[in-house]
């Protein structure tokens, strides 16, 4: 079974400023990963996919890096909007979430 | 236009058993895989079943043998059996599926109560 760990658990942050949030997997899952932000009430939204695609409306602020391992998202610079919760999931057959990144304001 | 709408959350009493529905538009779930997922009050996401499009099912652990996951083809509509309810089964029961990239489309989701 696949674990990912996320950190930090918290980011405290100023609009403006770059959003590094760390996932690391218990064994290489290739590329097989994708980042979702969620906000209060709200599902999650899909952001990235495959590591490092974009869905189509996402913000190019937003970006996805790694492979095997360790992967990483990127804010490049905050905006009041982005202030939420991230995840990072794997699928292999069954499904995997790690416990999140919470992105809040300093 | 894509659309998940979950139904049939309520309060339920620890031991008992409950039908949650998720209604999809805009795509056969036939074609896609269809997952639920839960979320505990002021907690994180956790996966907890998957049906391919093949049929094959897959579950989460926690559940494995007291959840059943279903779809029914004529209504276009995605299931999620609970019984043997347990407190910690309490969450936000989100269905979602694929639109080629990974969890696309996530319905509103529904809460479920167990609780006596």
């Amino acid at each position: 079974e696949i674990v990912l760990t996320q950190s930090p658990a918290t980011l405290s942050l100023s609009p403006g400023e770059r959003a590094t949030l760390s996932c690391r997997a218990s064994q290489s899952i290739n590329n097989y990963l994708a980042w979702y932000q969620q906000k209060p009430g709200q599902a999650p939204r899909l952001l990235i996919y495959d590591a490092s695609k974009r869905v189509t409306g996402i913000p190019a602020r937003f970006s996805g890096s790694g492979s095997g391992t360790d992967f990483t998202l990127t804010i490049s610079s905050l905006e009041p909007e982005d202030f939420a919760v991230y995840y990072c999931q794997h699928c292999n057959k069954e499904f995997t979430f790690g416990g999140g990144t919470k992105v809040e304001m300093k | 236009e894509v659309q998940l709408v979950e139904s049939g959350g309520g309060l339920i009493q620890p031991g008992g058993s409950l039908r949650l529905s998720c209604a999809a538009s805009g795509f056969t779930v036939s074609f896609n895989f269809m997952t639920w997922v839960r979320q505990a009050p002021g907690k994180g996401l956790e996966w907890v079943s998957i049906i391919y499009s093949g049929g094959d099912t897959y579950y989460a652990d926690s559940v494995k043998g007291r959840f059943t996951i279903s779809r029914d083809d004529s209504k276009n509509t995605l299931y999620l059996q609970m019984s043997s309810l347990r407190a910690e089964d309490t969450a936000i029961y989100y269905c979602a599926t694929t639109g080629g990239a990974a969890l696309d489309y996530w319905g509103q989701g529904t809460l479920v109560t167990v609780s006596s």
